[in-house]
Formats: C-alpha cells, structure tokens, sequence
C-alpha cells in the first residue's frame, strides 16, 4: 500500500531535549515536505527536498533541521526544542513537487508537546 | 508571496443541506489552486484542484469549486452534505512552478443529523 508513514504518532518532551520525528515514504517519490498545523494558522511549510541531497527552507524553518540522505526517508530533526514548537507535524510526499498535476501525498500526523 | 483567506473558520450545518466554504487568494502571479479535506485524526487528501481551462472544477465525493480570476476566490460547495463529510477543509494555492504551497487556516465543517 502507497503511504507515507510518520513516527512517532504522539510525543511528548521538554525544553532542549533533541528530538527527531522521522518520515518515510514507500512511493520512490522525489519530493518531500514538513509542515506544521496550528489553530487559526492552517498548515504552514518548514522545509522541503527536491531529491536527495537537496533542501530548503520553507516558511518557518527557524529551530529545525532536516535531511534527505535517502530518497525515501526525510526526518525533522529539533536540536533544542521549546514550547512554541508544540505542534501538529505532517509530513508529505509527491512524485514531482513543481509539477501541478501532481498531489501531494500526507502522512498521518505527530502531535508534539514541548513542555 | 501568495497567500490564502478562508472566510469562515466553522460552518455547521444540518444533513442534506447544501454548503459553501469559502476561500480567497492574492497572488502577483498565476497560481494553481486546490483544496484539501482533512478527517479526524488523518493527514489531508486532495479534493480536487484547479490548473487551467474550465473554472467548475469537480473533485470527489460530490464536491465542486468555482474559480473566479476577477474575485480572486475558490469557493468550494455540495449540494447535498452528509454526516460523513464531516472535516477540516483547507484551501490552497501555490505559484506555477514553485514548491511553495501556502495553505488556507481551514474551515470546520460539522454536519448535523
């Protein structure tokens, strides 16, 4: 089954303990994406890859890594964690990001608590 | 930068009923629109999108939007809603050949028996 799978599901951490929330995708898709889902502010990008080896920033990329060493795993990686990272995390996938006939495949969210 | 205006953030209504959510946009450039539905506890699923050429785009589950350029809106309706549709709906727009998808804050919709 084509999905992309996101772990973990729930966490919950404190302030300045690193943490990685890890993404894969079983599509041989090209383009990957993280984003977080606020209330009132919808979903908005942190990164995103074009391929591997490839990365940018997206809109709110400050307090986050991510790399694509792999064509099927994309992890989000917070190296000190403080509470207005408390989110819903969602990580998606496509087999072209630039290409509008393309759509843009979700993982199923991790909720993330940063006390 | 594009961006995206849902005008309502809850929309209640009653089973059967029909319903408009409505999404605006701005954008110094021609975008590609879309919309989004999200259930509980899942990631989205694409509802459908505009490209180009007729501005009725059908998408699933009985859903349709309207793009009006002179507007700049995707307003996206049902004629008849189920208890199942039942969601978060986003809308969404990104530049033509750009990564950069700027999502709407979302309206709730709730369905009412």
């Amino acid at each position: 089954e084509a999905q992309v799978t996101q772990n973990p599901r729930y966490l919950i951490t404190v302030t300045g303990k690193k943490l990685t929330v890890t993404c894969s995708q079983n599509m041989n898709h090209e383009y990957m994406s993280w984003y977080r889902q606020d209330p009132g502010l919808g979903l908005r990008q942190i990164y995103y890859s074009m391929n591997v080896e490839v990365t940018d920033k997206g809109d709110v990329p400050e307090g986050y890594k991510v790399s694509r060493k792999e064509k099927r795993n994309f992890p989000l990686i917070l190296e000190s964690p403080s509470p207005n990272q408390t989110s819903l995390y969602f990580c998606a996938s496509s087999s072209r990001g630039w290409t509008p006939n393309e759509k843009l495949f979700f993982g199923s969210g991790t909720q993330l608590s940063v006390l | 930068a594009q961006s995206v205006t849902q005008l309502d953030s809850q929309v209640p209504v009653f089973e059967e009923a029909p319903v408009e959510l409505r999404c605006n946009y701005s954008s110094s450039v021609s975008v590609y629109l879309f919309w989004y539905v999200q259930y509980p506890n899942q990631g989205l699923q694409l509802l459908l999108k505009y490209l180009s050429g007729s501005t009725l785009v059908k998408g699933i589950n009985g859903f349709e939007a309207e793009f009006n350029k002179s507007q700049t809106s995707f307003h996206l309706r049902k004629p008849s809603v189920h208890i199942s549709d039942t969601a978060e709906y986003f809308c969404a727009v990104r530049r033509y050949n750009n990564n950069d998808m700027r999502f709407g804050a979302g309206t709730r919709l709730t369905v009412k028996p």
